[in-house]
């Protein structure tokens, strides 16, 4: 698998219902982070955590870091119809290379009203 | 304060052609990222720019690509003889400070180029 791969591939869910994708990644990491993209826009970012950091909380998102397992979880609570979009783990490296971000191929959330 | 603001948002070249996207960083960001996304992937990194700087270009394809950040004006991504592969949306970032690995990058809207 590649660094930052995301799982499922896609999600159909109902509205209410909560929502959870995990990302698996290779290397060590400075931090990881979650965005959202809808479709053909930009990405939209949520939410940071730091390698040191086990969870963090942003309104309805709560994202986990186990980096012993190198793997990440978003949930999102209390789905809405609006929280339909594609979202993408990406991680900063440690230990110099590439500094930008990597990204996974991304998890397609959609919401059923 | 503005976000990072991309043109043109659409760009159609036929093949042999240059595309030119550019980006503006957000106010008071001096660093610049470009990604590329190419259908139902996520974003690959391709070039880290500070002002007159090219940090790292370690994601750019050897030939036809090329990217600056002049002290003055938009940071811009060139694309020469453009080919059909290279049909996909870009993306810019910016980030605000050096050397933090914590930084969040802020992403714009994108330029998604169709070469015919």
């Amino acid at each position: 698998s590649q660094q930052g791969e995301e799982d499922p591939q896609a999600l159909s869910i109902q509205e209410g219902e909560n929502a959870t994708m995990n990302c698996s990644y290779k290397t060590s990491i400075n931090n990881l982070q979650w965005y959202r993209q809808n479709s053909g826009r930009g990405l939209v970012h949520l939410i940071l955590i730091r390698s040191n950091e086990r969870e963090k909380h942003s309104g309805r998102l709560r994202v986990t870091l186990d980096t012993s397992k190198k793997s990440s979880s978003l949930l999102i609570t209390a789905s809405r119809a609006a929280d339909t979009a594609s979202y993408f783990c990406a991680t900063k490296n440690s230990g110099g290379g590439a500094d930008g971000l990597t990204f996974g191929k991304g998890t397609h959330l959609i919401i059923q009203p | 304060n503005a976000g990072v603001m991309q043109n043109p948002r659409h760009l159609v070249r036929r093949r042999g052609q240059e595309a030119r996207l550019r980006c503006s960083p957000m106010k008071g960001h001096s660093h610049v990222y470009w990604y590329r996304q190419l259908p139902e992937e996520g974003l690959k990194f391709m070039v880290y720019l500070q002002k007159e700087n090219i940090i790292d270009e370690s994601g750019m394809p050897k030939e036809r690509f090329s990217a600056e950040f002049p002290k003055e004006g938009p940071s811009i991504l060139r694309i020469q003889q453009v080919v059909r592969g290279d049909s996909a949306a870009y993306f810019c970032a910016s980030s605000p400070r050096l050397g933090s690995a914590q930084e969040t990058q802020y992403f714009g809207p994108g330029t998604r180029l169709l070469v015919l």
